[in-house]
């Protein structure tokens, strides 16, 4: 079945890139997804990447696809303390509306002054 | 910017009783779905909901589960005899057509306590 998995920590420098990785069994994963949720809050969606992409960018973000190794990244450049959060990869296997994702653990990201 | 809300926003049940979990989706969207998080675990989907009909459930989303669109706005979730495994963080998150069917936007949640 499909599964997704994500180191459960990160611990960043300030002002440093942060890296979240995330790999996924399900080779026909359609859609691939980050979100965000800070201490108390909903699931915040940040960006998305359709798997026929390598790549995309959205201001501090870049979501990178290797599609072989089934193997998703997020990467946040100058890592604020507002980025402090936890960060969900998940996974759509139609990517259309009413198919349900299939989430990660979620990587608990920690900002260091 | 519009978003989805949810009521209560914590909910406090004893074992046996029925729950209705309460959220108003983005208005001009057009699927449904409700997610639950028990904690420490995954966030689990449990259903999606299109044009007044389950589109497809989890197996977790079994006899005790039901959903419901009662009028324009509100779509509910059921669970009718509570289980002390039921604890958790229930998601409603909604997306909208084309395009926009891809991005499920999510409410901050019910936490539901069965004691």
């Amino acid at each position: 079945g499909e599964d997704v998995e994500q180191s459960l920590f990160l611990s960043v420098r300030e002002g440093d890139s942060s890296v979240i990785n995330c790999t996924y069994t399900d080779s026909s994963s359609t859609y691939l997804y980050w979100y965000k949720q800070e201490p108390g809050a909903g699931l915040q969606l940040l960006t998305y990447i359709f798997s026929n992409m390598d790549m995309k960018q959205d201001q501090r973000l870049t979501v990178l696809l290797n599609k072989k190794d089934k193997h998703l990244s997020l990467r946040i450049a100058d890592t604020q303390t507002g980025d402090s959060a936890i960060y969900f990869c998940a996974e759509s296997m139609m990517g259309g509306g009413a198919d349900g994702l299939t989430f990660g653990k979620g990587t608990h990201l920690i900002i260091q002054p | 910017e519009p978003e989805v809300t949810q009521t209560p926003s914590h909910q406090v049940t004893q074992m046996g009783q029925e729950v209705i979990l309460r959220c108003v989706p983005i208005s001009n969207h057009l699927y449904f779905y409700w997610y639950r998080q028990i904690l420490g675990q995954k966030v689990e989907f449990l259903v999606s909901f299109y044009n007044n009909e389950i589109s497809e459930k989890s197996e977790i989303f079994d006899d005790q589960f039901s959903v419901e669109r009662p009028d324009g706005s509100n779509f509910t979730l059921k669970i009718r005899s509570t289980k002390l495994e039921d604890s958790a963080m229930y998601f409603c998150a909604s997306s909208g057509s084309g395009s926009g069917s891809y991005e499920q936007y999510f409410g901050p949640g019910t936490r539901l306590t069965v004691t």
